[in-house]
């Protein structure tokens, strides 16, 4: 019943690795984001899709591409993994002219 | 986007009243005044938004004075369970921009029996 779902919950992977994290909502909303959470808890926006078209990228290294299957689904592909790419990773979503931003319960990811 | 500030940490008791304040000097005609809150290992969960006066829901009160230069966060007989960050963020939610808002390091509550 989870509205905003991402797994992996935990991911623990070595440099120079590639992964994704994928996300879904089943709430409906057409605008889905990837927010990124370093250690020091700040949260930043990264990408926005809204009905599968990108609207908002962040600057964010090219080894980070987001993916959008459908408006219900938002997968965030990694390349090359860096350490200070460690952080939490939110997926979130916002229905269609609605106010409210839903977040995912985040991907722990650990880069060694 | 209008910058906020807001107390690093509070302390508080179960039961008790608290009230927690950000500050927004510079908020835009069209900006809204949004509180979200953050359990460890959870992401952000919306708690309350207002535009002027006083919103109320089942969870919590927004003050807001007419010069809407600042706003308060009222979260009435606390329990252990509000243990937790509470974020104010100030900007049109419709906007672009708000989605680019950066959380910040919020108020840390930490409720003891």
């Amino acid at each position: 019943d989870t509205a905003v779902s991402q797994t992996p919950k935990y991911l623990v992977t070595q440099m120079g690795n590639d992964k994704s994290i994928k996300c879904e909502q089943n709430l409906g909303h057409d605008t889905m984001y990837w927010y990124k959470q370093d250690s020091k808890k700040f949260l930043k926006i990264m990408f926005s899709y809204n009905n599968k078209e990108l609207i908002i990228n962040e600057t964010v290294p090219n080894r980070f591409s987001p993916k959008s299957p459908d408006k219900a689904h938002l997968n965030l592909h990694i390349n090359s993994l860096e350490l200070g790419d460690s952080a939490v990773y939110f997926c979130a979503s916002r229905p269609p002219g609605g106010n409210t931003i839903y977040f995912g319960e985040g991907s722990w990811l650990t880069v060694v | 986007l209008a910058k906020t500030t807001q107390p690093i940490s509070m302390d508080s008791y179960e039961g008790q009243e608290v009230n927690i304040t950000c500050s927004h000097n510079n908020i835009a005609t069209n900006d809204y005044i949004t509180w979200y809150q953050q359990f460890p290992s959870q992401g952000p969960r919306f708690i309350i938004q207002g535009y002027k006066t006083k919103v109320t829901n089942e969870v919590a009160s927004l003050f807001i004075p007419a010069d809407r230069k600042s706003s308060t966060l009222s979260l009435p007989r606390v329990s252990l369970s509000d243990t937790a960050v509470y974020y104010c963020l100030v900007g049109d939610p419709r906007n672009t921009g708000f989605q680019k808002l950066v959380f910040g390091t919020g108020t840390r509550l930490l409720v003891s029996p």
